[in-house]
């Protein structure tokens, strides 16, 4: 079965205190991992896409790395609009057709000014 | 401006009621998604379709139902059978492959 572990599950930083976030994964055959940015109350926002192992993508603060066991989202000198949950997902090999997302728990970021 | 829009943002539901949430899309995907949101828990699925008139079962598909007449429509009807609905329900499409699911802005259902 697939499975996402996120963490840490909360984290506080300082404005412009640098960190990363943490998504390791176990799954059949990865077609794909995905970072999202969800706000309370709102529908999660599409961050990145990740196919393979050593790729990377960056967008402004933000870079997004792979291995074959684990994600990282590094945030580079966050401000505190960057506080809000991000959420990890990957797609596995498909199961009678599914395109389904596993999703981890989610990881809490509160930046302060 | 192409995306998915959800209605209502609240729902209130009375014991042994029946309610449904909208979900339309103007992105031309083909595949169309329901998940469940729940404090402390990932997103996790309810129901998906990859073609109109054709619709599988997520991971937690009892209590719910679906139907997908339309391209752009995939409504997700909350039975009386679903004994906990209390939750935030999210929309989501793609296109078929490995594509990444866009999501719309959510219901939260409350039961009275």
């Amino acid at each position: 079965e697939d499975q996402v572990t996120q963490s840490p599950e909360a984290l506080r930083l300082q404005e412009g205190e640098s960190s990363s976030l943490n998504c390791s994964y176990t799954v059949s055959g990865l077609r794909g991992l995905f970072w999202y940015r969800q706000d309370p109350g709102k529908g999660p926002e599409f961050l990145f896409t990740l196919y393979s192992a050593g790729e990377e993508k960056e967008k402004e603060r933000l870079k997004a790395t792979l291995t074959k066991k684990e994600s990282f989202l590094h945030i580079t000198a966050p401000k505190p609009e960057d506080s809000a949950t991000y959420l990890c997902a990957v797609q596995g090999e498909t199961q009678g057709g599914s395109e389904k997302l596993v999703f981890g728990k989610g990881m809490k970021l509160t930046v302060n000014p | 401006d192409g995306g998915i829009t959800q209605s209502p943002k609240y729902l209130f539901r009375k014991e042994g009621q029946n309610v449904t949430l909208s979900c339309e899309q103007n992105l031309n995907h083909d595949a169309m998604y329901w998940y469940r949101q729940d404090p402390g828990q990932g997103l996790r699925l309810i129901y998906y379709s990859q073609i109109v008139n054709d619709f599988q079962k997520g991971d937690i598909a009892e209590g719910y139902s679906v139907s997908r007449e339309k391209k752009e429509s995939f409504p997700l009807t909350v039975t009386s059978a679903q004994k906990n609905p209390t939750a935030f329900y999210l929309c989501a499409s793609s296109t078929v492959g490995r594509e990444t699911q866009y999501f719309g802005p959510g219901t939260r259902l409350l039961v009275l």
